[in-house]
Order: structure tokens, then C-alpha cells, then sequence
């Protein structure tokens, strides 16, 4: 099993969809989890932490289920804007990430 | 807001070539990592270095890497001799020192392409 798996995807959505992408984990020890934005040949940059609470950040959702190992991501409203590729990003205690294939959205006028 | 920064943004070297890469981090980031992304594929981590040395590596950092800090400001990551399979970008990330925060910050990347 990959450490960390994501559907690849695309997703292609309609503006003002709403979407959701998971991401699974293998290391129970994980202790870290978080969303980065990734745009063609351009750096992930962080969308946002992801907590055992859940965080919410305007029109995005995140949340954990440690019990099943998974992590989510809901965009509400999609917006063309939010074309891009969606990396899950997972730590240790180590501090090193390692990262999801990534889930590309496809936002459609 | 500070950011990250990396040079060259792109470097085309012939194989068998030496290359350094070069990332100026955030001032208040003390750890710090390389990463590379071959186009189409997953970011993967290559080095994670703190207090002046590696802290972390993975199997992809052979012999033919190394990193260092040389100058207090500069964080470099130097190829000895470049494989074509050393094509990829190559992102710089920092992270503050604080134990509850793990959170990284990436450069733009180094767009490496060896012919």
C-alpha cells in the first residue's frame, strides 16, 4: 500500500459546484496533515492544516478521520479559479512530508 | 510577507556536469528541506537539514548530493554529476522552529533539465 494515495483524477465540476477530495494514509504514526495548492510547473503552496477538529477557511473544509485513516478536503462554490492540482501533504515525527500524487480539478464555466 | 526564493529558476546542464542549486529561505525558518518534483510525478523528498546538518534523507539522496548552509543565509544543494534521470524541479521548503508547527513554506523551484 502507498503511504499516501490520492484519486487522480480530474475532477471536473461546473462553477458553484461543491467537491470533495480524499486522501488516504498508511502510517498510523502520522501526526501532521495538510492541503497544498499545486499550479502547473509552480511550487504547493499551502491551502491549509488540517486538524483533528476540522478547520474551515472560507469556501474550504478540512477534515481528519483518524480512526479510518483519511484525510478531506470540500470545496464549496468552486470558482474557475480553483483549477489546479490538490496535494495532500503527510508528517511524522520527523518533520519530512510525504506527499500524495495530487487530485486535479477541473473548473468549468 | 517573506517568501522563499530560488536560483536559477531554470538550468540546463549536460550530464556529468556539476550543478548547484541555490534557495534563500525565510529569515525565522531554521529547518529546511529539498524536494523534487519529476514532471508528472509526486513531490518527493530528498533532504531535511537543521542546526548545520542533515537531519533526514532518503534513498534518492546518494552520494551524488550534498547540501549546506555556507554562509548563514544560503541553502545549497549541489548534484556532482548529473544523471538524465536528475531531470526534475527541485523546490526548497523551510519551517519554523517551533516543535508544535509543521508547516513548510516552498520556493518557486529550480527547473533542472539535463541533456
Amino acid at each position: 500500500r502507498k503511504e499516501v494515495e490520492q484519486d487522480p483524477g480530474p475532477f471536473n465540476v461546473p462553477e458553484g459546484a461543491t467537491v470533495a477530495f480524499n486522501c488516504t494514509y498508511s502510517n498510523s504514526a502520522s501526526q501532521s496533515f495538510f492541503w497544498y495548492r499545486q499550479d502547473c510547473r509552480k511550487e504547493p503552496k499551502l491551502l491549509m492544516s488540517v486538524y483533528s477538529s476540522g478547520n474551515e477557511d472560507g469556501r474550504f473544509t478540512a477534515q481528519l478521520n483518524r480512526a479510518s485513516q483519511y484525510i478531506s478536503l470540500l470545496i464549496r462554490d468552486s470558482k474557475l479559479s480553483d483549477s489546479a492540482t490538490y496535494l495532500c501533504a503527510v508528517s511524522s515525527g520527523t518533520y519530512k512530508y510525504i506527499f500524495g500524487t495530487g487530485t486535479r480539478l477541473k473548473v468549468l464555466a | 510577507e517573506p517568501e522563499v526564493t530560488q536560483t536559477p529558476s531554470h538550468q540546463v546542464t549536460q550530464m556529468g556536469q556539476e550543478v548547484i542549486l541555490r534557495c534563500v529561505p525565510i529569515s525565522n525558518h531554521l529547518y529546511f528541506y529539498w524536494y523534487r518534483q519529476i514532471l508528472g510525478q509526486k513531490v518527493e523528498f530528498l533532504v531535511s537539514f537543521y542546526n548545520n546538518e542533515i537531519s533526514e534523507k532518503s534513498e534518492i539522496f546518494d552520494d551524488q548530493f550534498s547540501v549546506e548552509r555556507p554562509d548563514g543565509s544560503n541553502f545549497t544543494l549541489k548534484i556532482r554529476s548529473t544523471k538524465l534521470e536528475d531531470s526534475a524541479m527541485y523546490f526548497c521548503a523551510g519551517k519554523i522552529l517551533a516543535a508544535s508547527s509543521y508547516e513548510q513554506y516552498f520556493g518557486p523551484g529550480t527547473r533542472l533539465t539535463v541533456t
